[in-house]
């Protein structure tokens, strides 16, 4: 079974925080995303990486850095962070065949 | 604008009914179609995938069909459980794998009461 794991949980920070999100996935997946899900809308693509030290941007890019050190470690950085980006965060991992998600981030930003 | 549109938004129906749930799209090309389950406050986990032209699945209680041409697809739950109750999401790839750009709808909020 893919296993892709986050932290924090949850996590609340003030505007104008710097905030990091964590995905582990152990899978030897190459290719790694972020999301946000937003109550009315579908997933939204952050960024996203088919390898260590590489980076793609997604649709919904704009406040957002992301990084990925090694196969394994996927993280989404927010330098300054807002409002608007108070979100449910999924990383996912994928394979050929199907995408792999981990149980998302709940991210308020005061 | 959003090329995945799902209905109902939300849906309560009574532990052993059957429901349907829709999934329109107008994402080119459509490679295949997935449903996805997301119990609250965790993640998806695929149910089924769809493929071909017209395509039908079943896994279990749960059974979908696609429509390529209509750019339609439909999600039916049979007997329901209790443990039904989730958001239902429909995603549509415009690849031959999940490396591709995925399209999500906003999702189906089912509610299986007692």
């Amino acid at each position: 079974e893919a296993a892709v794991t986050q932290s924090p949980r949850n996590k609340v920070t003030v505007t104008g925080g710097n905030v990091t999100l964590s995905c582990r996935q152990t899978n030897s997946h190459n290719y790694m995303y972020w999301y946000r899900q937003d109550t009315g809308h579908g997933l939204r693509l952050i960024h996203y990486s088919y390898g260590a030290g590489n980076l793609q941007i997604g649709d919904v890019p704009d406040g957002y850095k992301a990084t990925r050190t090694t196969q394994e470690d996927f993280f989404l950085l927010l330098e300054l962070a807002s409002p608007s980006q108070t979100s449910l965060y999924f990383c996912a991992s994928s394979d050929w065949d199907t995408q792999y998600f981990g149980p998302g981030t709940r991210l308020l930003v005061l | 604008k959003t090329q995945v549109e799902q209905s109902p938004q939300s849906l309560v129906v009574r532990q052993g009914e059957n429901c349907v749930l829709q999934c329109n799209y107008s994402v080119t090309p459509d490679n295949h179609l997935r449903w996805f389950k997301q119990d609250t406050g965790k993640g998806l986990v695929s149910l089924t995938v769809l493929v071909d032209q017209k395509d039908k699945t079943s896994n279990g209680r749960y059974s979908a069909t696609l429509d390529k041409d209509a750019k339609h697809s439909t999600l039916h739950i049979t007997a329901t459980l209790l443990d039904d109750t989730a958001t239902y999401i429909c995603v549509v790839g415009d690849r031959g794998s999940a490396l591709g750009r995925l399209h999500f709808g906003a999702g189906t909020q089912l509610i299986v009461i007692p």
